[in-house]
């Protein structure tokens, strides 16, 4: 099946620096998401992506689409402590048959912010 | 606050029971996703249904079984459970059948505790 490999699993940053994370697969996607969790609670959509080579932002975050289709990266600016979390990329891939929209979901990068 | 709302938040049960976990979709979406998160696996697919019928399907055991209701509400059940069953069960839901721009939005989640 599809997988995506997502780093790094884990940060410590200090408040105000820049974060980084990415994610590759193996396989081509239609669409890239990406997903905040905090600690009990369920994912929360951060951004989407559908074209290749797009390049989104919300707010301190940007996350763009890789022309290959196989990659994500998610910047986050200026951190802040609410930006403590579990973040998880995920892939959607082309339609081919019952279940092929399904969404396949990094391990997730687990981000500490330092005061 | 998603919309999507799941009951029970916990629940604890002994190896050999059955529970069912109940998810209510956001107004409008007619797809329900039903997702296991556990330390080691991450977030896996189960099973997705569609205006009352079964869409895709994922990993789920023939342990599981789900189901879509008229009123688009979903139960996921979950029978003869074992200690590795334990894990975060998450319900989402999309407008549409997925793909192209259909969003999924997860709800907070049932912690299921297998003793």
């Amino acid at each position: 099946g599809q997988q995506l490999n997502q780093s790094p699993q884990s940060m410590f940053i200090q408040e105000g620096e820049d974060v980084s994370m990415n994610c590759t697969s193996s396989s081509i996607f239609n669409t890239w998401l990406w997903y905040k969790q905090d600690p009990g609670e369920g994912p929360v959509l951060l951004i989407a992506l559908y074209k290749a080579g797009e390049l989104t932002s919300n707010g301190r975050l940007t996350a763009q689409f890789g022309i290959t289709r196989k990659d994500s990266f998610l910047n986050i600016s200026a951190s802040i402590p609410s930006d403590v979390g579990i973040y998880f990329c995920a892939g959607q891939g082309a339609y081919s048959g019952a279940g092929s929209y399904q969404l396949t979901f990094g391990k997730g990068t687990k981000l500490s912010v330092i005061p | 606050d998603s919309g999507v709302t799941q009951t029970p938040k916990h629940l604890i049960t002994a190896t050999g029971q059955r529970v069912t976990l109940r998810c209510s979709p956001r107004s409008g979406d007619l797809s329900v996703y039903w997702y296991q998160q556990s330390l080691d696996q991450g977030l896996q697919f189960l099973i997705q249904y569609y205006n009352g019928e079964e869409r895709a399907k994922g990993n789920i055991l023939e342990r599981f079984s789900a189901q879509q209701f008229p009123d688009l509400h979903s139960e996921l059940n979950l029978s003869s459970l074992e200690l590795g069953d334990s894990a975060l069960y998450f319900c989402a839901s999309s407008v549409e059948a997925g793909g192209g721009t259909d969003t999924q939005y997860f709800g907070p989640g049932t912690r299921l505790t297998v003793l």
